[in-house]
This record gives C-alpha cells, structure tokens and sequence, in this order.
C-alpha cells in the first residue's frame, strides 16, 4: 500500500531564508505528485503537479523535483515571506484505474518569521 | 468563477442525526471528490465519482453514501451520524478522470458530531 510521508512536521525560519521541504513515498510507480498548501481553516490551494516524466516544475519562487527512483520529492522556496507561513502537502496517486485519487502525506506546518 | 463550493460551512449533529453535504463546481470537471481531514491522519479519500452517472468508494467510505446529481453537484450523505464522524470535509474536482490533472478543493465543512 501506498505511503506517503512529510518530515518536517513543523519548521520555522526567518524571513528571507530558502528551504527545503520534503515528501517520501513507497511506491514508485507514480504517475504525478502535487504540492499543496493549505492555510488555517481553509481548503488546500494546488502549487505544482509533477508529471513522471518531469524531474522539475517551477512556479515563481517555488521549485518542485521529484525523483521516482528514490521515491522522493522536494519544494524548494526561495526567498521565504511571512505570508508563505501554512501547511504544505504532498499526494500522490492510488489504486491504478483511470481517476485520480490522491493519498495525501500528513503535511509541514511551515512558520516564516519576519 | 466560483470554482468549488461547499455548503454548509460548519454544522452540529447529535449522534443518530443524519445530514447531507453539498458540493458543487463551475468549472465543467468531469471527476469529483470527497475527502475527510483529521488530526494526525491528513486526508483520506471517502468516495469519488469519475463522472456524471458514476460512483466509487475511497478508502474510508463506512458510514456514508453519495450521490452525483449532475456534472455539477456531488453530495455526501451521513444517514446516521457518530462522533468518529467529527471531521472537516473537503470536496474536490479535477478536469478528467486520467491521470494528470489538478484537483482543486472547496473551502470545507466542519462537522461536529456530539
């Protein structure tokens, strides 16, 4: 069965600090991986989805990687911002078939302090 | 663009209870989506429906039942509510049912089951 696992569970930084933030799976035979953020009370926003065949995906400053054969990825934020502070969750595909079901990592609770 | 919407935004049931979670999508998505969030086990997929007319469980779909009313509207349904049904509900929807598309959430419903 698929896992999905986040570590940190919590980080904090100041502001202005690039970081790392990390999402292991145990089934390698992915076909994407999506990188969420969710703030306090809210429902989650999508930030990037790496398709299998890609290693990167960028948008603004963040850099998503993924590599299958380790059965890891990565969201690289550079130049981090009081207002980048919310949970960040990685989820993968499960159970094969034709629909995109996701299981979810438990997520990084992310505090960036000014 | 209303993108996905979720109604009622909180709600409190006493146990036996039943109630029905609405959700609904603009966005013309083939495929929706619901999901339950709890402390410390992240989100897990309760049913889906890979298009109008079609319905799948998910990993934890106990206790609960759905309908897809158009290609719009997905609902969930809890006919007999109990406290380990406490949780926030998220809907969800992406473009197809393949493989390589976003999901993109609603805001959420907070259910306390007493």
């Amino acid at each position: 069965k698929q896992e999905v696992t986040q570590i940190p569970a919590a980080l904090s930084v100041p502001e202005g600090e690039n970081l790392v933030l990390n999402c292991s799976f145990t089934d390698s035979a992915i076909y994407n991986l999506q990188w969420f953020r969710q703030d306090p009370g809210k429902g989650l926003t999508s930030l990037l989805l790496i398709q299998s065949s890609q290693r990167e995906q960028t948008s603004g400053r963040l850099n998503a990687s993924l590599d299958k054969s380790s059965g890891r990825s990565t969201l690289y934020i550079a130049a981090s911002q009081p207002g980048d502070s919310a949970t960040y969750l990685c989820a993968v595909p499960w159970g094969g078939g034709a629909t995109n079901k996701l299981i979810f990592g438990t997520g990084t609770l992310l505090a960036v302090q000014p | 663009n209303a993108g996905v919407t979720q109604t009622p935004k909180f709600q409190v049931l006493k146990t036996g209870q039943s109630m029905t979670l609405q959700c609904a999508q603009d966005m013309n998505h083939n495929s929706m989506y619901w999901y339950r969030q709890d402390p410390g086990m992240g989100l897990r997929l309760i049913y889906y429906s890979a298009s109008e007319g079609t319905t799948d469980k998910g990993e934890v779909p106990n206790g609960y039942n759905v309908s897809r009313l158009n290609k719009r509207e997905f609902s969930l349904r809890l006919e007999s509510a109990a406290p380990s049904q406490t949780s926030v509900y998220f809907c969800a929807s992406s473009a197809e049912g393949g493989l390589n598309y976003e999901q993109y959430f609603g805001p959420g419903t907070r259910l306390t089951v007493t």
